[in-house]
C-alpha cells in the first residue's frame, strides 16, 4: 500500500515571502501521479498542481512549483510571493496509474500567511 | 464551472439512526468518490464509483454503504450511525484520464453523531 507523509502539520510565512511544503511518499510503483490540493478555510478543496512521475521536468503553475525527486520519493511544493489568499490546508496526494483516480492523501499542512 | 454540491453543510444525528448524505455533480463525470476528513488523518477514501450502479470499497468502508442510481448523484449511507462516524465528509467527482485525474470536491458535510 502507498503512504504519503507530510511532516509539517503547521507552517507560517510572511506575505510576499517564499515557503516550501514537504511531502514524501512510499511506493513500489514506477508509473504514478502526484498532486497538491488546497483547502481554504470554509471553502472547497481545489487542485493546485499535478506531476506525472514519468516527466522529469518539475510542474509549475504561476506562483506554485514543485520539486519532484523521484529517487528520493519526495514531492515538495514551493509557493512564491505568498499572498493572504494562500492561507489554507494543503494536502499532498498520490495516485498510481493502474488504480484510476484512487487517491492516497497525506495528513495535510496548515499554512498561515501573515500580513 | 464544475459544481459538486452536497445536501447539507451541517448535520446532527443520534446514535443508531440511518443517515443519508447526498452528492450531485453537474459535469457528467463518470467517477465519484466519498472521503472522510479527520484532523491529523487527512482524507481517507470510503467508497468510489466508476459508473452508474457500480461501486468499489475504498480504504475505510466499514459501517458505510453507497448508492449510485444516476450518473450525477452518489449517496453515502450510514446504516446505523455511531459516534466514531462524527467527521467531515467530502464528495468528489472526476472525468479520469480525460481530465488529468483532477478531482472536484464538494463543500463537505460536517456530521455530528450524538
Amino acid at each position: 500500500a502507498q503512504t504519503v507523509t507530510q511532516s509539517q502539520p503547521e507552517m507560517s510565512v510572511q506575505e510576499a515571502e517564499t515557503v516550501t511544503l514537504s511531502c514524501t511518499y512510499d511506493t513500489s510503483e514506477n508509473n504514478y501521479y502526484l498532486f497538491w490540493y488546497k483547502q481554504p478555510p470554509s471553502r472547497q478543496m481545489i487542485l493546485v498542481i499535478r506531476q506525472e512521475a514519468y516527466k522529469q521536468q518539475n510542474a509549475t503553475e504561476n506562483r506554485f512549483s514543485v520539486n519532484f525527486q523521484k529517487a528520493a520519493k519526495s514531492f515538495s511544493l514551493k509557493i512564491s510571493d505568498s499572498q493572504l489568499g494562500d492561507t489554507a490546508m494543503y494536502f499532498c496526494a498520490f495516485m498510481k496509474h493502474s488504480s484510476g483516480d484512487k487517491l492516497t492523501f497525506g495528513t495535510g499542512t496548515r499554512l498561515a500567511v501573515r500580513p | 464551472d464544475v459544481k459538486v454540491t452536497q445536501s447539507s453543510r451541517y448535520l446532527v444525528k443520534r446514535t443508531g439512526e440511518k443517515v443519508f448524505l447526498e452528492c450531485v455533480q453537474d459535469m457528467d463525470h463518470e467517477n465519484m468518490f466519498w472521503y472522510r476528513q479527520d484532523p491529523g488523518l487527512g482524507l481517507r477514501l470510503i467508497y468510489f464509483s466508476y459508473d452508474v450502479k457500480m461501486k468499489e470499497k475504498g480504504d475505510i468502508p466499514e459501517g458505510y454503504s453507497v448508492s449510485r442510481e444516476k450518473k450525477e448523484r452518489f449517496s453515502l449511507i450510514l446504516e446505523s450511525a455511531s459516534t466514531n462516524q462524527t467527521s467531515m465528509y467530502l464528495c468528489a467527482s472526476s472525468s479520469g484520464l480525460a481530465g488529468g485525474y483532477e478531482q472536484y470536491f464538494g463543500p463537505g458535510t460536517r456530521l455530528t453523531v450524538t
